[in-house]
């Protein structure tokens, strides 16, 4: 079956650095998506990762890794804005993508 | 220009009643999509659009309906409404086949409840 696992929730402290991961199984791979959804809003489209390796967008950097069938989205300098939640994406072999239930990032001064 | 848009925002509605949500986007993607969004679980899709004329059935499909006559415009029926249907719904749109990342667009969400 399609899954993708990833934490119910991580604690972090403003300015720090924090590490979010996600596992992924789907009947084939078009990429992983990472998206940001604060607190009733939608969520936003944060990056993108098709092949091995970091991509990095300010703050922010995903990680792919096909053969472990992994990704991380690695957040530095956090800010209070940054606490929302983290959606992790596996785009299939039919383009829709799986989620995963999301991980609540709580930030603390 | 306004990406894409849902109404209604919120809606409370009596079991069996019928209901639609309305979604339009105005960049021209080519696929549309409904999720619902429950608390701890993540998003699941009801139904998509990979063109104008054309749908498919997600992963929670049954009670649901959808039509697309043209390319900005993707309505969610519920033909009787049921107390399990109480969730958040998002409609979402990409340009598929593009070549590029197609990453989804999403609308702000209608929050429904059914009594």
């Amino acid at each position: 079956g399609q899954n993708i696992d990833q934490p119910t929730e991580m604690t972090a402290t403003e300015g720090a650095i924090v590490q979010i991961n996600c596992t992924y199984q789907t009947s084939g791979f078009n990429g992983l998506f990472w998206y940001q959804q604060h607190a009733g809003e939608a969520p936003t489209f944060l990056s993108y990762n098709v092949l091995d390796g970091l991509e990095e967008k300010g703050r922010f950097s995903s990680f792919l890794s096909r053969s472990k069938g992994y990704s991380y989205l690695l957040l530095k300098e956090l800010q209070m804005k940054d606490s929302a939640s983290y959606l992790c994406a596996a785009s299939d072999s039919n383009y829709q993508l799986i989620w995963g239930a999301g991980t609540k990032l709580i930030i603390k001064p | 220009i306004a990406g894409i848009t849902q109404a209604p925002t919120s809606q409370i509605l009596a079991a069996g009643r019928r209901m639609t949500l309305r979604c339009t986007q105005d960049m021209r993607h080519n696929a549309m999509y409904w999720y619902r969004q429950d608390l701890g679980l993540g998003l699941r899709l009801i139904h998509y659009s990979n063109t104008a004329g054309t749908t498919g059935k997600g992963e929670v499909p049954d009670g649901y309906s959808v039509s697309r006559a043209n390319t900005d415009d993707f309505p969610l029926t519920l033909a009787s409404a049921v107390p399990s249907q109480t969730s958040v719904y998002f409609c979402a749109s990409s340009d598929l086949g593009s070549g590029g990342e197609n990453e989804q667009f999403f609308g702000p969400g209608t929050r429904l409840t059914v009594l």
